[in-house]
């Protein structure tokens, strides 16, 4: 298992475009997390998937970011009608949610996909 | 509500000399507390955790961190501080009862040779 991918790693869109992130977690992760941090800052909280179901999604997270996990596998983000305000990277992560597991409570996180609006 | 605080954003120690990266928290319930590491154009990775047991807990890398329930403090440490050990430090919590992971700002360590 070569851990959390992410792609692509860096895109860069002009205002108003749309686009696309895609993870594929550890495969035996049930639960998948997205992120954003922009410079200078802490990871924050986007939204989070148990299997395919999309447990939690944060209340800054605009109507134009839709996430989704279809077969519970990979993960993909997509934020519609790109603002300047949008770029930073936005971080994918994983973790066993099953208690009692070998890194249970532990999220691995991917590199990364950068983003830049122009 | 969870919140993280990570006082300063920089630390700059010596090599060799002992280093500490201050997180204090808040959390209703008992906290699940971690630090990850991020170096330039990487992801996080993971260093150590408090889950329960033992205040002090020892992680990659020769790092350790001392729980401190009546201070609300999750202090990072290393005895002897390496150059490589520069990077940006995140501390982070979760109650036990939620899935949600919180982030401090994070704190730069500079160590120099």
């Amino acid at each position: 298992d070569t851990g959390v991918s992410q792609d692509p790693r860096h895109k860069i869109t002009k205002r108003g475009q749309n686009v696309t992130f895609r993870c594929d977690p550890i495969s035996e992760h049930n639960r998948l997390y997205w992120y954003r941090q922009t410079l200078g800052q802490g990871p924050e909280f986007l939204t989070y998937f148990q299997n395919e179901a999309q447990l939690e999604k944060s209340r800054l997270l605009s109507d134009r970011f839709s996430a989704e996990r279809p077969k519970g596998s990979f993960s993909t983000l997509e934020i519609q009608r790109t603002e300047q305000g949008d770029s930073a990277m936005y971080l994918c992560a994983s973790i066993d949610g099953l208690a009692g597991r070998p890194g249970a409570n532990v999220l691995t996180f991917g590199a990364g996909s950068r983003l830049t609006v122009l | 509500a969870q919140s993280v605080a990570q006082p300063e954003d920089q630390v700059n120690v010596a090599e060799g000399n002992p280093l500490t990266v201050k997180c204090t928290y808040s959390v209703s319930g008992n906290p699940y507390l971690f630090w990850y590491v991020q170096y330039p154009n990487r992801g996080l990775q993971f260093l150590l955790k408090y889950i329960t047991g033992d205040n002090l807990v020892k992680g990659s890398y020769g790092f350790e961190a001392e729980f401190n329930k009546s201070q609300t403090s999750f202090h990072l440490k290393k005895p002897s501080a390496l150059v490589s050990d520069s990077a940006l430090y995140f501390c982070a919590v979760r109650s036990y009862n939620t899935d949600k992971l919180i982030f401090g700002t994070g704190t730069r360590l500079q160590v120099f040779p």
